[in-house]
């Protein structure tokens, strides 16, 4: 067991430009989230993948953000033409959901940190 | 919609004392309740972890509480040392349209202790 692992960590670009960060969990959960916490404030929830099906965006996800998680494995979320109030820790979890049971644990990865300038 | 409210925003003890921190939420319907411990720039390490259907949880000097009926939680530090100071965070974990199980957390506790 390695952990959810996030890259980069770090990332500072120019306001308009495209940035996209991987997350890769834990090798064989199914599920996995993507959460942004701004400076102060709890994480709040992006979206999440069963598999490789996305099934729930928050209204927070504009259309300038989009997320894949091709073949169920690891994920990736790309924000284009990214914008000063995008800054924030990008955090992934995943976790192992077994059939009717919502008691699964989430785990987190470190986050990646963006700064847009 | 599930608000969940952590209170003190900060707190500063210094060595050696038992400390509480509180979380409530709003909507009683959750799964289970998650203490997180976050240091600065870091990502989020978990804590404790209540069952909807639990009452507490212990891990060493951490004992967290659950009354899901009256919306509130505590997390127990018992003699608290300096490398406790961390930001922690309380969560719910709620179903949601497609029965997400996504997590919706406090603002967080900040908690410096000092020798």
């Amino acid at each position: 067991d390695t952990g959810v692992s996030q890259n980069p960590r770090h990332k500072i670009t120019k306001r308009g430009q495209n940035v996209t960060f991987r997350c890769d969990p834990i090798s064989e959960h199914n599920r996995l989230y993507w959460y942004r916490q701004t400076l102060g404030q709890g994480p709040e929830f992006l979206t999440y993948f069963q598999n490789e099906a996305q099934l729930e965006k928050s209204r927070l996800l504009s259309d300038r953000f989009s997320a894949e998680r091709p073949k169920g494995s690891f994920s990736t979320l790309e924000i284009q033409r990214t914008e000063q109030g995008d800054s924030a820790m990008y955090l992934c979890a995943s976790s192992l959901m077994r059939r009717g049971d919502f008691t699964d644990t989430q785990y987190f990865g470190p986050g990646t940190r963006l700064t847009v300038l | 919609k599930q608000e969940v409210t952590q209170i003190p925003a900060a707190l500063s003890v210094p060595e050696g004392e038992n400390l509480v921190l509180n979380c409530s939420f709003t909507d009683s319907a959750i799964y289970n309740l998650q203490w997180f411990r976050q240091d600065p720039g870091k990502g989020l390490t978990s804590l404790l972890l209540i069952q909807s259907s639990q009452r507490e949880q212990t891990s060493g000097r951490l004992n967290a509480s659950l009354d899901k009926s009256s919306g509130r939680s505590t997390l127990y530090i018992a003699a608290s040392q300096p490398g406790d100071s961390a930001t922690y965070l309380c969560a719910v974990k709620v179903g949601g349209s497609s029965n997400t199980g996504k997590l919706i957390f406090g603002q967080g506790t900040t908690l410096q202790v000092k020798p």
